[in-house]
């Protein structure tokens, strides 16, 4: 079965300030990889998807992740950090037998300084 | 095109009682996904259907059930609710039948008292 880690439950960052959030994820074989953001009281925003091909991939808002085999990782980046990306993140991962069941982090809560 | 929305968007009741949460994915989604949000257990799949047919389920017990109609809404029902069933009850869906992009509704927040 599938897991996924997100080491840090808070995290602040300054206005302006770049931003990483870690994602650690544990499946066997080639993992579909999705990072969501949830604002107070909403429902998930899918932010960037990764199912094969290059490593780096880019999604909205200005955020790109990289998807790392060699440590399991796929670790979301901002290079400048907006007000307005104050929210919870959520990485998730699929897997090709599991339909669309989504298995989710504990999610890490941005809070961004003025 | 309209998004996936979840009635109704808050409910009350007591324990013991029954519940039912309805979904209506976005137009052309036949998967719909339920999760149940709560801050201690987090994000935690319930079921999935896909044409009218339960594809996945989660560890979750039998009061928990669900189904998809022919036009893709969804339902899920809780009976005999408890407490600990308090939560955040988001829906999804996706055109795929596999792990593709899906998109959230809003959610409906279950209060049980």
């Amino acid at each position: 079965a599938q897991s996924v880690t997100q080491p840090d439950i808070h995290i602040t960052v300054s206005e302006g300030a770049s931003l990483e959030l870690r994602c650690n994820y544990s499946y066997g074989a080639t993992p579909y990889l999705f990072w969501y953001v949830q604002s107070p009281g909403q429902g998930l925003q899918l932010l960037l998807k990764y199912f094969s091909g290059d490593t780096l991939v880019q999604g909205i808002k200005g955020f790109e992740a990289e998807f790392k085999r060699s440590q399991s990782s796929f670790n979301l980046r901002k290079p400048s950090v907006h007000w307005s990306d104050a929210a919870e993140y959520f990485c998730a991962v699929g897997a090709d037998n599991a339909g669309n069941m989504l298995t989710f982090g504990g999610g890490t809560r941005l809070m961004v300084k003025p | 095109k309209a998004g996936v929305t979840q009635t109704p968007r808050y409910l009350i009741k007591t324990r013991g009682q029954q519940v039912t949460l309805s979904c209506s994915p976005i137009s052309g989604h036949r998967s719909v996904s339920w999760y149940q949000q709560t801050p201690g257990q987090g994000l935690q799949f319930l079921f999935e259907y896909f044409s009218e047919t339960q594809r996945n389920k989660g560890n979750f017990p039998g009061r928990f059930s669900g189904r998809q109609f022919s036009n893709s809404r969804s339902e899920m029902n809780v009976s005999t609710l408890e407490l600990g069933d308090s939560a955040l009850y988001l829906c999804a869906s996706s055109t795929q039948a596999r792990s593709y992009e899906q998109y959230f509704g809003p959610g409906t927040r279950l209060t049980v008292t």
